[in-house]
């Protein structure tokens, strides 16, 4: 069955540490990728998005992600984190089913410590 | 300029009676969608409409659930006869376009609690 996985519920991170958020997902076939964060009261927003093209890819607020077909992976990173990136992330791809539908990953909430 | 709305923001039922939720696109947009979240898990696909095609009702859980939406306006989302497990944030998002490509601007969202 075609999934979407966020291993880290939680992640805690040092303000001005790096951090990378992990997603993979199963497909055999071509897919859409998308990040989406969702700041404290707020509704989900896009940050980035994998259609074709370059593997790299950069978002809002410093954010990129890195499209691995080998490893059906498209993990977020950002080289310095700050405060007001604390949210929750959500990961969600489009397996191209003839649909618009998208999957959504379980969500990854960063934590920063100041 | 305005966001995608939802009313009510929170919403305390009893088990048994029904419920509606309702969302206000982005004005133009042709695409909504409706998404339910519940506690510790991903956005689960309910239902979507694209412009004035027949919506996909595949995300569905059962026939308690039904939406409706008016042009390329508002819609509502009905929940008869609630079960403690409709118990959820329900997400309507709306893009310009009708493809996944397209980006979704999502609503805050409806808290949904049946007692």
């Amino acid at each position: 069955a075609q999934s979407v996985t966020q291993l880290d519920s939680q992640v805690p991170v040092f303000e001005e540490a790096p951090v990378e958020l992990r997603c993979n997902y199963s497909s055999s076939v071509s897919v859409y990728l998308f990040w989406y964060v969702q700041y404290p009261n707020q509704g989900l927003q896009l940050l980035l998005k994998y259609l074709s093209g370059s593997t790299l890819v950069k978002g809002i607020n410093g954010f990129e992600a890195e499209f691995n077909k080998s490893q059906t992976s498209f993990h977020l990173r950002k080289p310095s984190v700050h405060i007001s990136d604390t949210a929750e992330y959500f990961c969600a791809v489009n397996f191209l089913r003839g649909n618009e539908k998208l999957t959504f990953g379980t969500g990854t909430r960063l934590t920063i410590i100041p | 300029g305005a966001g995608v709305s939802q009313s009510p923001s929170n919403k305390v039922t009893e088990k048994g009676k029904d419920v509606e939720l309702r969302c206000d696109p982005i004005s133009g947009h042709t695409a909504l969608y409706w998404y339910r979240q519940r506690l510790g898990q991903g956005l689960e696909f309910l239902i979507y409409f694209q412009g004035n095609s027949a919506p996909d009702k595949s995300g569905l859980p059962s026939d308690r659930f039904s939406a409706e939406r008016t042009g390329e306006s508002v819609s509502t989302l009905t929940i008869q006869r609630t079960q403690q497990e409709d118990s959820a944030v329900y997400l309507c998002a709306s893009s310009f376009g009708e493809r996944s490509t397209d980006t979704q601007y999502f609503g805050p969202g409806t808290r949904l609690t049946v007692l």
